[in-house]
């Protein structure tokens, strides 16, 4: 089984300040890892994706992610927030093993909420 | 626009009505998935298809739900007797991958916003 935990409902920032949004992910074999940004009565927007070879992955929009695999997680992150990064993100995993599903596994999604 | 495009946007209807959605992927893109999205969660996987072929289905996927992708292009999502739990928003996303390939990504639509009164 697969599964994905972002611990934090809510994720408040300034403006101009760096921004992480946790995710820690689970499955049987190794991960591909996503994350997509949703604004509100939209549908999801890719940002980024974790396949393999170097842990640090550059997205859209200036965010990045890092893969930590003693860690289980792959964290988002940007240097420097703008207040129309504010949005839904979400974190989904999928089992890389042959065998597994297809399907990947979204995490319920934290709320980032950029002040002026 | 070639982006994933789903009609209608919004839909209200009774309960018990049923009601059909359509999803148009990008084109030449041959998986197509539908999921559902309630307030405050990620979405949920339904079903998919890789071509014309259905592929996998969720244990979410009642009876009174059906999809088809007749030809590999568009699909329909149809639910029967609808019930007030079927209140969501319907996503579509599609694909272009190799026959065992997961590391492809995934475009959504817009999504559809059903109500069911």
């Amino acid at each position: 089984a697969q599964s994905v935990a972002q611990p934090e409902d809510q994720v408040n920032v300034a403006e101009g300040n760096p921004l992480t949004v946790k995710c820690t992910y689970s499955v049987s074999g190794n991960p591909y890892l996503f994350w997509y940004v949703q604004y509100p009565n939209r549908g999801l927007q890719f940002l980024l994706k974790y396949i393999t070879g170097d842990n640090l992955v550059k997205g859209s929009y200036g965010f990045e992610a890092e893969f930590n695999k003693s860690q289980t997680s792959f964290h988002l992150k940007k240097p420097s927030a703008l207040v129309s990064d504010s949005a839904l993100y979400f974190c989904a995993v999928r089992d890389r093993r042959t065998g597994g599903s297809y399907i990947p596994t979204f995490g319920r999604g934290t709320s980032l909420i950029v002040h002026p | 626009d070639t982006g994933v495009s789903q009609d209608p946007r919004h839909k209200i209807t009774k309960r018990g009505q049923n009601v059909t959605f359509r999803c148009d992927p990008i084109s030449e893109h041959n998986r197509l998935y539908w999921y559902r999205q309630t307030l405050g969660q990620g979405p949920e996987f339904l079903t998919y298809f890789q071509n014309e072929a259905q592929l996998e289905k969720s244990r979410l996927l009642s009876d009174r739900f059906s999809a088809e992708r007749p030809k590999g292009s568009f699909s329909t999502l149809e639910i029967q007797r609808t019930e007030q739990g079927d209140s969501a928003m319907y996503l579509c996303a599609s694909s272009l991958a190799s026959g065992v390939e997961r590391q492809e990504t995934q475009y959504f639509g817009p999504g559809t916003r059903l109500l069911v009164l």
